[in-house]
């Protein structure tokens, strides 16, 4: 499975942007980018994915790398119930991968007021 | 719509016993993927069905094993319990038809094996 790597840790204050960054250098070309997060005590929470093209949602906003070897995370303005663990993940498109979902550590993001 | 509901909630069970954790999927969704989280740890892929039938395994042993019903919840079950066992399991649903991408956990079965 194609690897990613993340910051063990990240911090920011309320209401500020907030960039989760992501490598994932060995990425094939029919890995999608998905980025999940964990409350504590909760199942992860499906946030956003992209292939090749930036991404926007209600939640964040996903921009990939134009050789799509890295990709961010963007929080527009992070409130205390963004706190959580991220992880980006690659997801395959086909064959016995299709679907799983390889999560790797994650980015614990901690939020102050 | 409804989101993925397991249970139990936690569950504490001896080595060498045997133990079944279920999942109802969100509704429409017809693909279920079942993860255990060991504590500090990010989830890791146990398997995946689709139509009553898995198709994707991860790195686990055959004393894991899974059905998936008709209207499409899920079971889990883990024999031969071993101390190494003990972990949050999670349940995933998801649509193929749909053409979604995007998994719905639920928020898991603590089991501790003693």
């Amino acid at each position: 499975d194609a690897k990613t790597t993340q910051p063990n840790s990240m911090e920011s204050n309320e209401e500020e942007p907030v960039h989760l960054p992501c490598n994932h250098s060995t990425i094939s070309g029919t890995d999608y980018i998905h980025w999940y997060r964990q409350l504590p005590s909760q199942g992860p929470e499906y946030v956003i994915h992209g292939l090749t093209s930036n991404v926007n949602n209600r939640m964040a906003s996903l921009a990939i790398a134009e050789d799509r070897k890295s990709s961010t995370l963007i929080l527009h303005r992070a409130t205390l119930r963004d706190a959580a663990v991220y992880y980006c993940i690659l997801k395959g498109a086909g064959g016995t991968s299709y679907g799983k979902l390889t999560f790797g550590q994650g980015t614990i993001l901690t939020v102050h007021p | 719509e409804t989101g993925v509901t397991q249970s139990p909630t936690h569950l504490i069970k001896t080595r060498g016993q045997q133990v079944t954790l279920r999942c109802s999927s969100q509704s429409g969704h017809n693909t279920v993927s079942w993860y255990q989280q060991a504590l500090g740890q990010g989830p890791q892929f146990i398997f995946q069905y689709y139509r009553e039938e898995e198709n994707g395994r991860g790195n686990f042993p055959p004393r894991f094993s899974g059905l998936q019903f008709p209207n499409y919840s899920s079971e889990l079950n883990v024999n031969a319990l071993e101390l190494d066992d003990s972990a949050l399991y999670l349940c995933a649903s998801s649509s193929i038809k749909t053409g979604s991408n995007g998994y719905t956990f639920g928020s898991g079965t603590r089991l501790t094996v003693v």
